[in-house]
């Protein structure tokens, strides 16, 4: 099945600094990748996503690109804010067999943004 | 327009018991997804649902079960409750099953607790 690492487990920054937390996948048949951030108390809240036909979108400050063939995809925040402060959580899912529904997500990126 | 929403936000049992969590998706949204977030770690993928249909199913016991009813809602049972089950239970919400690629969205989720 699907296996996703992310990268780092921690990330601190300066507010103004960029952030970019990275994910690799072994399934190359998945073909939809979302990121979702997380706030204490709260779920999983999308905040960008792409798909395989696509290598890089962006979002005012958040970017997300890709790399099929290395398979690998990456959250890029520029001008971070305290407000970015988080758990960030990377996905992947392949749209065949038979849990076409499944994300298998990433084991998260604890993000500080410090004044 | 409402979330995901989930109920109850907070659920304490112990060993042996049973539980029943409750998720209503975004209006218009007809698929249904359980996550199990055990702390520290990424969502783990549990149950699709489709149309009343299991469509995905992870890598669970058979003590968990779940079902979709006619108005999109949807239950997750667990019986015979370990202390390993202690988790966030999460409901995604999805428009199709996904083979388009639609985004899933997440509610606040149950918090579990096995005494």
């Amino acid at each position: 099945g699907e296996n996703v690492e992310q990268h780092p487990s921690t990330l601190s920054v300066q507010e103004g600094d960029s952030a970019v937390i990275k994910c690799t996948y072994s399934d190359s048949a998945s073909n939809y990748f979302p990121w979702y951030k997380q706030e204490l108390g709260k779920g999983p809240q999308l905040i960008i996503d792409i798909r395989s036909n696509v290598g890089e979108k962006k979002d005012q400050r958040i970017a997300v690109t890709l790399n099929k063939t290395a398979k690998h995809f990456s959250l890029h925040i520029t001008e971070t804010q305290p407000e970015d402060s988080a758990v960030y959580f990377c996905a992947a899912r392949n749209a065949g067999g038979t849990s076409y529904g499944k994300l298998t997500f990433g084991q998260g990126t604890i993000l500080t943004v410090h004044p | 327009d409402a979330g995901v929403t989930q109920s109850p936000t907070h659920l304490i049992k112990t060993r042996g018991q049973h539980v029943t969590l409750r998720c209503s998706p975004i209006s218009g949204h007809k698929s249904v997804s359980w996550y199990q977030q055990v702390l520290g770690q990424g969502p783990q993928f549990i149950f699709q649902y489709y149309e009343k249909e299991e469509r995905g199913r992870g890598n669970f016991p058979d003590r968990f079960s779940a079902r979709q009813f006619p108005n999109y809602s949807s239950e997750l049972n667990v019986n015979a409750l370990l202390l390993g089950d202690s988790a966030l239970y999460l409901c995604a919400s999805s428009l199709s099953p996904n083979r388009s690629n639609q985004p899933q969205h997440f509610g606040d989720g149950t918090r579990l607790s096995i005494l």
